[in-house]
């Protein structure tokens, strides 16, 4: 089973609200990843986290706050975002870090109003 | 500098004809690549990847890439297509130069028509 499950799959927020992504994925990989995708363009990477330490961080602003509870568990903090910040998020995992294929939930459509 | 590109930004094919999906890269040595399909407001699908080996790479649903290493490409393809395939295709290298980090291309919208 190659599941990576998101949720909400949607998500409407004001720029002064707080809210969390969340990803979980059972296939025992213990590499994770979080990528923003807006609409036509290919996905960009933002965070990576390799058996539960931050790996990667793309240079994402603050306002963003990734958090791994366990192996098993991705989260991402949103916190005083700006509407330009609207856009698909898509979480990944993989067996290792770095390692060949990187396996996609469906993603969770955010839009800051 | 490492890179894939998609030149087509669209690909219109009729139902039941083979299609190709164009794909080139620049690495530093070996090359890891992908293809994915992305269905509207959907995640990335993983479809298949060359590693090593065969050259010819068969995937998911009746896709196949072929590797060429002179022309750095790396297309999918398949034999006859369905309107169902209708998505936005993904290549895909591991950026070998220290973060392996995936590096996308931007995308081919293929189109089959009925």
């Amino acid at each position: 089973d190659t599941e990576v499950t998101q949720t909400p799959k949607h998500l409407v927020m004001g720029m002064t609200n707080k809210k969390s992504l969340k990803c979980e994925q059972h296939m025992g990989h213990r590499a994770m990843y979080w990528y923003k995708q807006k609409a036509k363009k290919p996905p960009e990477l933002m965070f990576v986290y390799s058996y539960e330490k931050l790996s990667i961080n793309e240079s994402v602003p603050s306002r963003f706050s990734p958090e791994c509870p366990n192996s098993s568990l991705l989260n991402l903090h949103l916190h005083a975002l700006q509407p330009e910040d609207s856009a698909l998020y898509l979480c990944a995992s993989s067996q290792e870090y770095p390692t060949d294929t990187q396996y996609f939930g469906p993603g969770t459509r955010l839009t800051v109003l | 500098a490492q890179s894939v590109a998609q030149p087509e930004d669209q690909v219109n094919v009729a139902e039941g004809n083979p299609l190709t999906v164009k794909c080139t890269y620049s690495v530093s040595g070996n090359p890891y690549l992908f293809w994915y399909v992305q269905y509207p407001n959907r995640g990335l699908q993983f479809l298949l990847k060359y590693i090593t080996g065969d050259n010819l790479v068969k995937g998911s649903y009746g896709f196949e890439a072929e590797f060429n290493k002179s022309q750095t490409s790396f297309h999918l393809k398949k034999p006859s297509a369905l309107v169902s395939d209708s998505a936005l295709y993904f290549c895909a290298v591991r950026d070998e130069s220290g973060t392996y980090k995936y590096i996308f291309g931007t995308g081919t919208r293929l189109k089959v028509l009925a």
